[in-house]
């Protein structure tokens, strides 16, 4: 079974302070993904990484930033937090070849920034 | 960009009865439609999908039908229980980005005892 692990359930943080989100999946996929989740606005992807050291925007990218040193580890920074991106944070990991559109999601990171 | 829609944003409807929800889409080199379901709390899991050279696809109480000429896919659950209440959130594959996918803004189901 697929596990994709997001380090905290819940952070509070401060604006302006840099924070850092990790993501690692266990399953080998090369594929890994950050959505931001809010209410009536659905999921919206943020960056996404198709191999180590690879990294795309997403629709969303501004005011983020990510790191994938390793294929298992995706990181999202928000280098300076403001309160509007106080949200709830989602990765997900799909595999390579075909189904590569199947995504396993995380548990999330609601992140509150005051 | 693609633009994913979902209606209703809201549905209520009685234990036993059926339920159905309409995604339409705008990329007509779309090729997968996923629908994921999202329990209040927990992560977005995939329910059932389908591929654009296929019409329906079944898997026990749930179903998927696609139109692909009118460019809309509907979930259909039947016999409704309590544990399907959640939102569920409809995608299509981007033609560009590599199969990434594009999400709707998710309904709203519950299921009334």
């Amino acid at each position: 079974d697929v596990k994709v692990t997001q380090s905290s359930r819940y952070l509070v943080k401060r604006t302006g302070e840099k924070v850092f989100l990790e993501c690692v999946q266990d399953m080998d996929h090369e594929n890994m993904f950050w959505y931001r989740q809010d209410p009536g606005l659905g999921l919206r992807l943020i960056y996404f990484s198709y191999d180590v050291k690879m990294k795309e925007k997403g629709d969303i990218p501004e005011g983020y930033s990510v790191s994938r040193e390793k294929k298992e580890r995706f990181s999202l920074i928000l280098e300076s937090a403001s309160t509007n991106q106080t949200s709830m944070y989602l990765c997900a990991s799909s595999p390579p070849g075909q189904g590569n559109e199947k995504l396993f999601f995380g548990s999330g990171t609601q992140l509150s920034v005051l | 960009g693609e633009n994913v829609e979902q209606h209703p944003s809201t549905l209520s409807v009685q234990e036993g009865d059926s339920a159905v929800i309409k995604c339409t889409y705008s990329d007509s080199a779309s090729n997968y439609f996923p629908w994921y379901k999202q329990e209040l709390g927990k992560r977005p899991q995939l329910i059932i999908d389908i591929r654009s050279n296929v019409g329906e696809k079944k898997d026990q109480r749930i179903a998927v039908t696609l139109n692909k000429t009118a460019k809309h896919f509907s979930l259909h659950i039947t016999e409704t229980q309590p544990e399907d209440s959640a939102v569920y959130f409809c995608a299509a594959t981007l033609s560009r980005g590599n199969n990434r996918l594009a999400f709707g803004k998710g309904n709203q189901v519950v299921v009334i005892p």
